[in-house]
């Protein structure tokens, strides 16, 4: 399965945006980017997802680097409630894969 | 919408007893998973099932079984609990469609199981 690696923390002040990063330098053609957050207490929660393009929703959005060696989850403005483990996976496509496997995350902390 | 149902809730075994955490899913999903998240840790894949009949292990399946019946429902048995077997467990969900890759994941809201 290809590898994710993102911060273990990250700060950030209420209000002001947000750039998650993640590296997955052994991603392959057919792997798909997905985020998601795990607020405290909660199961985690679909954020965004995404293939080579960038992406927008009512989120966040991604944006995925051209070689796709490296995506970032940017929150444009960031809230109390968006204090969270954020976790980068990606999802493959194609074959019999059908594992949904998580890493460490990163805990981002948002200060008022 | 109920997404995705686990129960119970809260549950305190002692040593040796056995349990079925209950998850269930109104999605008509064919892929479900279970996870254990010990504190301050990410989740660990314990099984996952592919659809009905089909089942499958993860990085941590020792001390844990499943079935899958039916395409709803997808429990979780504990046969003889230790205390290393104190976690949330988490049960999800997702539809595989035509590339399971561009399909999102829902979530339960958790077990926490504490041995004693």
């Amino acid at each position: 399965d290809a590898k994710t690696t993102q911060p273990n923390s990250m700060e950030s002040n209420e209000e002001e945006p947000v750039h998650l990063p993640c590296n997955h330098s052994t991603i392959s053609g057919t792997d798909y980017i997905h985020w998601y957050r795990q607020l405290p207490s909660q199961g985690p929660e679909y954020v965004i997802h995404g293939l080579t393009s960038n992406v927008n929703n009512r989120m966040a959005s991604l944006a995925i680097a051209e070689d796709r060696k490296s995506s970032t989850l940017i929150l444009h403005r960031a809230t109390l409630r968006d204090a969270a483990v954020y976790y980068c996976i990606l999802r493959y496509s194609g074959g019999s894969n059908y594992k949904l496997t998580f890493g460490k995350g990163t805990l981002l902390t948002v200060n008022p | 919408n109920a997404g995705v149902t686990q129960t119970p809730k809260f549950r305190i075994l002692k040593i040796g007893q056995s349990m079925t955490l209950q998850c269930t899913q109104d999605m008509n999903h064919n892929y479900m998973y279970w996870y254990r998240q010990d504190p301050g840790m990410g989740l660990k894949l314990i099984y996952y099932s592919v659809g009905a009949g089909i089942t499958d292990k993860g990085e941590v399946p020792n001390g844990y079984n499943v079935s899958r019946s039916t395409t709803e429902d997808f429990p979780l048995r504990l046969e003889l609990a230790a205390p290393s077997q104190t976690s949330v467990y988490f049960c999800a969900s997702s539809y595989s469609g035509s590339g399971q890759g561009s399909t999102e994941a829902f979530f339960g809201q958790g077990t926490r199981l504490t041995v004693v």
